[in-house]
């Protein structure tokens, strides 16, 4: 069972700022992992995912994985209020067809 | 653009009753899954199908079936639901085990 805990449980940040949101997990071994955004009433969506070690950038979102240190890392370059919702960690194993999500951390972005 | 249907959206019924929820996908993926999601936003993978064969089957009370008779469809039967069945219920699917693509839930209220 891989375990997934995301920080901070939730966030706060004015419009125009980085949003910053912290994922760890329990095996070295984890293949891949995404990140996906929830609105209220919705099914979550995936927005970006990352294999290697490093960072990977699309648009808005940096992503950094740190596979030494069991940490991923989001970063939403001037967030907006549409931004708002909450975000999923979740980690998938080599050779095994489950993805474990963490549990989420609630953004609210203030205009 | 939704391409992973759920019915119903929204059930309340007793406690002992039957429930189905139904899920069909629309993008040709090979793998179908079911997760339950709390009030605090966790998902936890019930079952997945991979070409319409069982492949993960997490522990689940016995009262809980899936149900497919093809790769496009995945449904989830309860029998005589109990009060901690109260949540969401979220189909998916993906090629390969790669990216989830949600339906948007089907909640369930036990009473």
């Amino acid at each position: 069972q891989e375990k997934v805990q995301q920080s901070p449980e939730s966030l706060i940040v004015p419009e125009g700022a980085m949003s910053s949101l912290n994922c760890t997990f329990s095996n070295s071994a984890s293949q891949s992992i995404w990140w996906y955004q929830q609105h209220p009433g919705k099914g979550p969506e995936a927005l970006i995912s990352i294999f290697s070690n490093g960072n990977k950038k699309e648009g808005r979102l940096t992503v950094y994985l740190n596979r030494a240190s069991l940490h991923v890392s989001l970063h939403i370059r001037d967030s907006q209020p549409s931004d708002s919702a909450v975000y999923l960690c979740a980690v998938s194993r080599y050779s095994n067809n489950r993805i474990f999500f963490g549990d989420g951390t609630q953004l609210v972005v203030k205009p | 653009e939704t391409a992973v249907f759920q019915t119903p959206n929204y059930h309340v019924t007793q406690v002992g009753n039957e429930v189905s929820f139904n899920c069909k996908q629309t993008l040709g993926h090979d793998t179908m899954y079911w997760y339950k999601q709390d009030s605090k936003k966790l998902l936890k993978i019930m079952f997945s199908y991979n070409n319409k064969q069982l492949i993960v089957n997490e522990t689940v009370p016995r009262r809980f079936s899936p149900q497919s008779s093809d790769k496009a469809h995945l449904n989830l039967r309860i029998k005589s639901v109990e009060p901690e069945d109260s949540a969401v219920y979220l189909c998916a699917s993906s090629l390969q085990g790669n990216t989830l693509y949600f339906g948007e839930g089907s909640r369930l209220i036990v009473v």
